[in-house]
């Protein structure tokens, strides 16, 4: 199994501003991936986070505004740039030992945008 | 597009019942399919995973089952506990890496 550590927790951020949220995993890991999830529905999926090169966005997500950087196979960061209030969401780092395996998910960075 | 449903409304059950949720797909053949716990402020949690030629996987109290045929998945909490009181929510690799689309998920009370 993978422990994952996420921060910050939560944060209330001024609309226009950027915030990085940090996700370590305490082992290495193949695959790790940042989901949304806005109140009362469900997991999107912004990105997969590719170590060493660029990461795969979703349909809807451009790296403008979610850069991701994943410099080795135990940690990731997410940055959510020019932030407004449509942003406020929970943001959830996850990461698969191998290719087709279970998620293990962090705790989350609940995101207040005012 | 795929798309995948779970009932929206609340399961409300009573404590030694057995709850049976619903996932239904279109759009989708996958390998498989997995099922996850998800408690309020924070990320959900692997429960059962079953391939597309398993008919039915158990864990302890938990029983999934599969169907390619009807694009279903059902998941059964046997002798359910107010501690199962949790949102489930099933999921579907999208590509063959194995990145998952949730479902929205449905939340289950159990009540003493």
């Amino acid at each position: 199994s993978a422990v994952i550590s996420q921060k910050p927790s939560r944060d209330i951020c001024q609309r226009g501003t950027s915030l990085t949220i940090q996700c370590q995993v305490d082992s290495q890991v193949t695959m790790m991936f940042w989901y949304r999830q806005q109140p009362g529905q469900s997991l999107t999926l912004i990105a997969t986070a590719n170590q060493g090169s660029e990461a795969t966005y979703e349909s809807g997500f451009v790296i403008d505004k979610f850069p991701i950087s994943r410099p080795n196979l135990t940690f990731s960061t997410l940055t959510v740039s020019n932030m407004s209030p449509e942003d406020s969401s929970i943001y959830l780092c996850s990461s698969a030992t191998g290719v087709n395996e279970k998620l293990f998910f962090g705790s989350g960075t609940q995101l207040s945008v005012l | 597009s795929q798309k995948i449903e779970q009932n929206s409304e609340a399961l409300n059950i009573q404590e030694g019942k057995t709850a049976t949720l619903t996932c239904n797909y279109t759009n989708y053949s996958p390998a498989y399919l997995q099922w996850y716990r998800q408690d309020p402020g924070r990320g959900p949690v692997f429960l059962l995973l079953i391939r597309e030629n398993e008919k039915e996987k158990r864990k302890e109290r938990l029983k999934v089952t599969f169907d390619t045929t009807l694009k279903q998945s059902l998941f059964h909490i046997t002798a359910s506990q107010p501690a199962d009181s949790a949102t489930y929510l099933c999921a579907l690799p999208t590509d063959s890496w194995g990145k998952l689309q949730f479902g929205a998920g449905t939340q289950v009370v159990v009540t003493p």
